[in-house]
């Protein structure tokens, strides 16, 4: 089976720096996705990694740890409408072609 | 350019109900999913389709639920005899197959509520 852990919520302040944690225990590993998540609306992608290491997009980076089963988004130079849920996802697998998800953390962003 | 619709966005039934919900992919995307999403819960897998074959059925959660594709595009769940557990909402996705799962494409979802 699959357990995939992050917290369920943060809150941070407008113009600082947030890091979320997810932490996963997978049968297999064939790459970890990042989604944000506005009330309502549909989950977006945010990035993807497969190797170790840290890939960069802009205001968010995401890391990844395969012998330790540990990822990380940063969100830098947060805005008011950073606030939202970010869900850590991971594809167990070779012959997987599903998502597991975390259950998702709630940003909140304060002036 | 279109995204994945589905529809209704809402929808309210009473428990023992069937119920219909329709999902219409990005087209060319020959990969499909079916999730549903509790409040404050995770998104929970519930079925997988290759074109029209569904080669992961696994997160079904009872016979009451089952899933068709036609013309490797549109999707139709139906959930038979709803009861009020079946309250969520469900998300279809979609994704271009390649070497390798890619970044699935959701949809808006259909929040469903059985009374």
């Amino acid at each position: 089976g699959q357990n995939i852990d992050q917290p369920t919520e943060m809150t941070a302040t407008e113009g600082a720096i947030v890091q979320i944690n997810c932490t996963y225990q997978t049968s297999g590993f064939n790459g970890l996705f990042w989604y944000q998540q506005h009330a309502g609306e549909a989950p977006t992608f945010l990035s993807y990694n497969v190797l170790d290491g840290l890939e960069e997009k802009g205001r968010f980076s995401s890391f990844l740890s395969r012998s330790k089963g540990y990822s990380y988004l940063l969100l830098k130079e947060l805005q008011m409408k950073d606030s939202a849920s970010y869900l850590c996802a991971v594809n167990g697998g070779f012959n997987d072609y599903k998502l597991s998800f975390g259950a998702g953390t709630t940003v909140t962003v304060r002036a | 350019g279109a995204g994945v619709s589905q529809s209704p966005s809402n929808k309210v039934t009473e428990k023992g109900k069937d119920v219909e919900l329709r999902c219409d992919p990005i087209s060319g995307h020959t990969a499909l999913y079916w999730y549903r999403q509790s409040l404050g819960q995770g998104l929970e897998f519930l079925i997988y389709f290759q074109g029209n074959s569904a080669p992961d059925k696994s997160g079904l959660p009872s016979d009451r639920f089952s899933a068709e594709r036609t013309g490797g595009s549109v999707s139709t769940l139906t959930i038979q005899r709803t009861q009020q557990e079946d309250s969520a909402v469900y998300l279809c996705a979609s994704s271009p197959v390649g070497e390798r799962l890619q970044a699935l494409h959701f949809g808006n979802g259909t929040r469903l509520t059985v009374t």
